[in-house]
């Protein structure tokens, strides 16, 4: 297993345009997050998932944001009508227990979204 | 609403001496407190957890302390290397076993300098 991976790295887009992030995560973990990161910031919680199950989702998450995570597996992040706030870097995570019972993520490289 | 603090920006410390890197929680139903490392153009990895039960946890160079009555936490890094620069991102939760969101601080960059 190589990790998380998430695709595509950095999208440049206009103002205006819908765009897609995909997320694979760690096979075996059931848990799936999604994190925004601006600049100088930590890592803010979007969504997350147990298995397709949409568990949490933050105030953050306006309704030009949607997550889907089908089968359980890999999920996908919209962003329709995107905003030049939108502009981050979006974090995808997977969790499995750690030995001290401690909900340990592991994270991708993450997606940064610029918006022109 | 930010429940977990971090107050310092960033951080500068000579190779070979102790980094101290502090954070600060509000809520006290979190149960676990984590501690990640960030490089650049790379995701947080995940460095040594504590659970709120406990005062210290250790693992080779990294020692993390919770005092709960002060809702406060450190990280200590004996000794720091060149390879410890890095942004270091406090993180509290419920456990694994809760189904629960993971809240992070802002972050402290960690110099090293020779």
């Amino acid at each position: 297993d190589t990790g998380v991976s998430q695709d595509p790295r950095h999208k440049i887009t206009k103002r205006g345009q819908n765009v897609t992030f995909r997320c694979d995560p760690i096979s075996e973990h059931n848990r799936l997050y999604w994190y925004r990161q601006t600049l100088g910031q930590g890592p803010e919680f979007l969504t997350y998932f147990q298995n397709e199950a949409q568990l949490e989702k933050s105030r953050l998450l306006s309704d030009r944001f949607s997550a889907e995570r089908p089968k359980g597996s890999f999920s996908t992040l919209e962003i329709q009508r995107t905003e030049q706030g939108d502009s981050a870097m979006y974090l995808c995570a997977s969790s499995s227990p750690g030995a001290s019972g401690a909900n340990v993520l592991t994270f991708g490289a993450g997606s940064r979204l610029t918006v022109l | 609403d930010q429940q977990v603090k971090q107050n310092s920006p960033s951080l500068s410390v000579q190779e070979g001496r102790i980094s101290i890197l502090n954070c600060d929680y509000t809520n006290s139903m979190f149960d676990y407190f984590l501690w990640y490392k960030k490089y650049p153009a790379e995701g947080p990895t995940f460095l040594i957890s504590i659970s709120s039960i406990k005062d210290k946890n250790e693992d080779g160079r990294f020692t993390v302390f919770l005092n709960k009555s002060a809702k406060h936490l450190s990280l200590h890094i004996v000794p720091s290397q060149p390879g410890d620069s890095a942004v270091y991102f406090c993180a509290a939760s419920t456990g694994y076993s809760s189904a629960s969101k993971i809240i992070f601080g802002s972050g402290t960059r960690l110099s090293i300098r020779p």
